[in-house]
């Protein structure tokens, strides 16, 4: 049994370009969570999928963040046209369900030049 | 809507001492849960106990135990006899239905 991992660990662009973070979840957990930490800061919740359902994306902070969840499995968080402020920590967690422990991957940092 | 309120940005405490983090939330719910989690440097994110609402009995994990004041919405996470590895980044979590809403957090210094 593996943890959530995340890739990239570090990812640096330019701002106005796209990126993609990837997050694997751990097998069979339903629930997978989307979290922006920002330098010193606390976890911003970013968007939620659970099951079939709907994702809750009611963290995105704007049109320029989404994700998607394929298979129930692996997710994307894609920032398009990234901009400095985008800058942080992007961490992914899973769990077996609504109200059990989150599971964390080790998150990505992106920095916007 | 739910807020987290962690007082203490930081704290410190001597080895071996004890060390008591206070988290206040707001939440209309009754059925819920609260979560204590710790970062240390290395970035990831790590359960340290679990509370749900409706037991009055608090939480206990060895060295680390909470006390739940329903009424008060009061959460504070006692670490005793700390230890060099509990320096981190503290957060209190209460999670309701869908949603973990994570205090600012609290940076604990051990003095060896």
């Amino acid at each position: 049994g593996a943890g959530v991992s995340q890739s990239p660990s570090n990812k640096v662009t330019e701002k106005g370009k796209d990126v993609e973070l990837r997050c694997d979840p751990i097998s069979g957990h339903t629930a997978l969570y989307w979290y922006r930490q920002s330098l010193g800061q606390g976890l911003e919740f970013l968007i939620y999928f659970q099951g079939n359902s709907a994702p809750d994306k009611s963290g995105l902070p704007s049109d320029r963040f989404s994700a998607e969840r394929t298979g129930g499995s692996v997710s994307t968080l894609t920032i398009q046209r990234t901009q400095q402020e985008d800058s942080a920590v992007y961490l992914c967690a899973s769990s077996l369900g609504l109200r059990n422990e989150q599971f964390f991957g080790p998150g990505t940092r992106l920095t916007v030049l | 809507a739910q807020t987290v309120t962690q007082s203490q940005p930081e704290m410190s405490v001597q080895e071996a001492e004890t060390v008591t983090l206070s988290c206040t939330y707001d939440t209309s719910e009754s059925d819920y849960y609260l979560f204590w989690y710790k970062q240390p440097p290395s970035r990831q994110m790590i359960l340290v106990i679990r509370q749900e609402a409706y037991k009055q009995q608090n939480a206990t994990e060895n060295r680390f135990s909470v006390n739940f004041q329903k009424a008060a919405k009061s959460f504070s996470l006692k670490i005793s006899d700390s230890q060099l590895g509990d320096a981190a980044m503290y957060f209190c979590a209460p999670n309701r239905d869908d949603k973990i809403i994570f205090g600012k957090g609290t940076r604990l210094h051990i003095l060896p």
